[in-house]
């Protein structure tokens, strides 16, 4: 079953501080996996997308890494700021069809 | 705005009410979606069209109903909700459905709220 799973579920860190988030998945064939910055309130917005050849890409203070071998990626937030408080979802795209698998998402609440 | 603005933001409702949720978008995309967000569960994808023609209903039920009159207009005709269809419903687009290396660009969603 095409599943994907995300942790921690919630987290809190202080304003600076770094913080990384966990997306492990179970998708097979594997096309590409994206992160999703959602505020409260408003619709999910593309932080970044990653194709199998591609182990690290950066969004600014935003780096996400895929490891396609063990099915896991991590999205690393430098320097966080207040406006970093929100949910971010993977998502991951199986190679046949369009159908996107959606994880729960992580709730991050940088505080001052 | 992201380019796909959806309305109302807000919407509370009776069961036994007719009402509709509208999406626009302003990105020349060729695919729309519907989908739903409960709290604690990952998003629902619910309808797709592909150039005007409808590519998925993901089992929804009947009192859901979708229409897309053209590529930048979808709207979702709601009667005799339940209480447990309270959620997000979010409108998204994209360049086109058969791609799966399309992005998907999302609006702000509408509140439901059935009573």
């Amino acid at each position: 079953k095409n599943q994907v799973e995300q942790s921690p579920q919630s987290l809190i860190i202080l304003e600076g501080k770094n913080c990384t988030l966990q997306c492990n998945y179970t998708v097979s064939p594997f096309s590409n996996l994206r992160w999703y910055k959602q505020d409260t309130g408003r619709g999910p917005v593309s932080l970044t997308i990653m194709t199998f050849s591609e182990n690290t890409k950066s969004n600014g203070r935003y780096t996400a890494t895929l490891d396609a071998d063990t099915k896991q990626s991590s999205l690393h937030i430098t320097a966080s700021q207040l406006s970093d408080s929100a949910s971010y979802i993977c998502v991951v795209s199986a190679k046949a069809g369009t159908a996107l698998i959606f994880g729960k998402g992580t709730t991050l609440s940088v505080s001052s | 705005e992201t380019g796909v603005t959806q309305t109302p933001r807000h919407l509370v409702m009776g069961m036994t009410n007719k009402k509709s949720l509208k999406c626009e978008q302003h990105l020349g995309h060729n695919a729309m979606y519907w989908y739903k967000q409960s709290a604690k569960k990952p998003l629902e994808l619910m309808f797709v069209y592909n150039f005007k023609e409808q590519t998925e209903n993901n089992s929804v039920p009947s009192r859901f109903s979708p229409e897309c009159p053209n590529s930048s207009h979808l709207f979702l005709h709601l009667h005799t909700l339940q209480p447990e269809d309270s959620a997000l419903y979010l409108c998204a687009s994209s360049h086109d459905s058969s791609s799966g290396a399309n992005v998907l660009t999302f609006g702000a969603g509408s509140r439901l709220t059935v009573l």
